[in-house]
């Protein structure tokens, strides 16, 4: 089983829609989770970060932990055709020392 | 201002070949890291660089070095270049250990 595992889409919605991406992994050492969102041939942009089981909001965003599944979900509210790029995970365990990212969603949001 | 930095953009080159790309980072973060990104879109973490200890995955072959001459900056080192190691190869840094990390815009690398 891969530590971590992302469905990799491609994920089509038309604008306005609520996103749901998910991520689980395998590890229960892991205590840290983030999202980032990576556009065409540019760096991974961190957009949310958490390390505790429940629900964390930013603006339209909604980061989900739930530790005892091994399951997180990242939720974006009112879709816009900007928010169109590809949507990793990533996991780290609780030294910090090693990361391991999903293979991310590529998301299209459609006007 | 860009806070981390890589250089160059797209390097292209011939297998067996030596290169470097450069890191750079004006956050003050103390640890830095190496990241490759495949073709398919696989992000792996090579190496991470905290208080002058060095951590290595232990699948990176021996022909990967970092090296830092400061704090603000970990570059990387390639020798013997192979047809395998074409990808994009991204710089990070986060304050410490399991805290955020920002990424660099990418070197793109790509071996003949």
């Amino acid at each position: 089983q891969k530590e971590v595992e992302q469905d990799p889409g491609p994920l089509s919605v038309p604008e306005g829609a609520i996103v749901s991406l998910n991520c689980t992994y395998s590890n229960s050492a892991f205590q840290y989770f983030m999202w980032y969102r990576q556009y065409s041939r540019k760096g991974p942009e961190l957009l949310m970060y958490t390390y505790s089981s429940g629900n964390k909001e930013d603006g339209r965003f909604t980061a989900q932990v739930d530790k005892s599944s091994k399951y997180i979900s990242l939720f974006i509210r009112d879709s816009q055709p900007s928010d169109s790029a590809t949507y990793l995970c990533a996991i780290g365990d609780n030294y910090g020392q090693n990361f391991v990212f999903g293979p991310g969603t590529r998301l299209s949001v459609l006007p | 201002d860009t806070a981390v930095s890589q250089t160059p953009k797209y390097l292209v080159t011939q297998m067996g070949n030596d290169k470097s790309i450069k890191c750079e980072q004006n956050l003050g973060h103390d640890t830095m890291y190496w990241y490759k990104q495949d073709s398919k879109k696989f992000l792996k973490i090579m190496f991470s660089y905290n208080n002058k200890e060095l951590i290595i995955n232990e699948t990176v072959p021996n022909r990967f070095s970092p090296k830092s001459p400061d704090k603000a900056h970990l570059n990387l080192h390639i020798n013997s270049l192979e047809l395998g190691d074409s990808a994009v190869y991204f710089c990070a840094s986060s304050q410490g250990l399991g805290d955020e990390q920002f990424f660099g815009p990418g070197t793109r690398l790509t071996v003949l």
